[in-house]
This record gives structure tokens, C-alpha cells and sequence, in this order.
């Protein structure tokens, strides 16, 4: 049983563009998110977290979204560049536990 | 510095085979895990270590699977006889401090194919 979901495998946008990239998850006690970019034969690197208290985080190009009714987390990029493309992780966490729940990765394509 | 690095990069192995993967955490990290990445899957935990503190392994998913991490540094995982079912990539992760979730630095990756 999946806790954490990402439920499009693939994404293709246009350079400058803005990415929209969803998670969604079963286990209400989940209170840590986080996204990881992964490039091929290299290991996930870490990208934004969000803490269940607030609803909204922002880095740079970066903004991951917290809708704690839902479920559902989104991580927007905007504007999308070609070095974007990869595949990104949504990963969980409760409690301050170290172990981390993740997604099955979502593969974003930005094309110039 | 130098990140996390993982040994070999790739492993074919027969079936019943016994394997050993190796991670180099980066220096001074204290946590260091293991994860899996079966085809098609998320990462999944495997085991955790922090410190002197015993291991955290959970995620082991049979006893063929154990893990090692000799003086706080180098982690070792080793699959006893190997089954299909455990081809995946294995990474490893390291980080300096157990509740800063999001320093989860990861290895390149062991790929590894049971035949």
C-alpha cells in the first residue's frame, strides 16, 4: 500500500514555463515533506521541504504548497529552465522519524 | 568536499550468490541509510544507523539482508543468497545530524542485477 503518491509518471513543459508537480499521501500523521531532483546515474539530491505547519515554502524558483485536507502537496517551478529536467521524488516523514516514505518519482522534461 | 560514494557502480551476480555493496558516508556525517530503488518503485528504507546507537532495521524486508557500519564510518550491505527479486539500485545516504531530515546527501548508486 502506497502511503505516498505521485500518480503522473511524466511531465513536459516549455522552457519558461511554469511546472506543476503533485504528491499525494494516505498517512494523516505525516507532518515533513520533501522533494528530491534525481539525474540519471546520480543519487536524489535534495531540493525544498515543508513542515506540516505551514502551508507554503518558497526557494527561489522554487515553491512546494501544503494542502493538509487534501493530502496533497504540489511543487511549482516557475519559470521552468531546460537544466530542470529530471525526476523528482516526494518523500514523507512523521514524527521526526529519519525514515522517509517516498513517491515513485515523477519524470519533468523541459523543453528549450 | 568529496560526497557520498558507493561501490561498486554495478554488480551482476548469479542467483544464490552472496553480494557486499559498500558506502563511504561523507566525513564527520553521523546518520548514515540505506535505500532501495526497485524498478518502476520509490526509494524504500532499508536500515538506518546513527552514531553508536543500534541500527534502526526496519526495513530489512528478509534476514537474508544485514548491514554493517564499522567505526562510524563505512557502511557495508550484504544480500545472502541473492534472488531476482532483489535487483534494484541500492543508495546510500549520509547526514550530519538524525532530525535534519532534509541533509539526506545520496551516493551515486549500486546497480545491482541478479541473474
Amino acid at each position: 500500500d502506497q502511503q505516498v503518491k505521485q500518480n503522473s509518471p511524466s511531465l513536459s513543459v516549455q522552457e519558461g514555463r511554469i511546472s506543476i508537480l503533485n504528491c499525494d499521501y494516505t498517512n494523516s500523521m505525516f507532518d515533513y515533506f520533501l522533494w528530491y531532483k534525481k539525474y540519471p546515474a546520480e543519487g536524489p539530491t535534495f531540493l525544498i521541504s515543508i513542515s506540516s505547519i505551514k502551508d507554503k515554502n518558497e526557494d527561489g524558483r522554487f515553491t512546494v504548497f501544503l494542502n493538509k485536507s487534501a493530502k496533497h502537496l504540489s511543487l511549482h517551478i516557475v519559470p521552468s529552465q531546460p537544466g530542470d529536467s529530471a525526476v523528482y521524488f516526494c518523500a514523507a516523514s512523521q514524527g521526526g522519524s529519519e525514515k522517509l516514505v517516498f513517491g515513485k518519482g515523477m519524470k519533468l522534461t523541459v523543453n528549450p | 568536499g568529496a560526497g557520498v560514494s558507493q561501490s561498486p557502480s554495478n554488480k551482476v551476480t548469479e542467483k544464490g550468490k552472496d553480494v557486499e555493496l559498500r558506502c563511504d558516508p561523507i566525513s564527520g556525517h553521523t546518520a548514515l541509510y540505506w535505500y532501495r530503488q526497485s524498478l518502476g518503485q520509490g526509494l524504500e528504507f532499508l536500515i538506518y544507523f546513527q552514531g553508536n546507537s543500534a541500527p534502526d532495521k526496519s526495513g530489512l524486508p528478509s534476514d537474508r539482508f544485514s548491514a554493517e557500519r564499522t567505526g562510524g564510518s563505512v557502511s557495508t550491505l550484504t544480500i545472502q543468497r541473492t534472488q531476482q527479486e532483489d535487483s534494484a539500485v541500492y543508495l546510500c545516504a549520509s547526514s550530519p545530524w538524525s532530525y535534519t531530515l532534509y541533509e539526506q546527501y545520496f551516493g551515486p548508486g549500486t546497480r545491482l542485477t541478479v541473474t
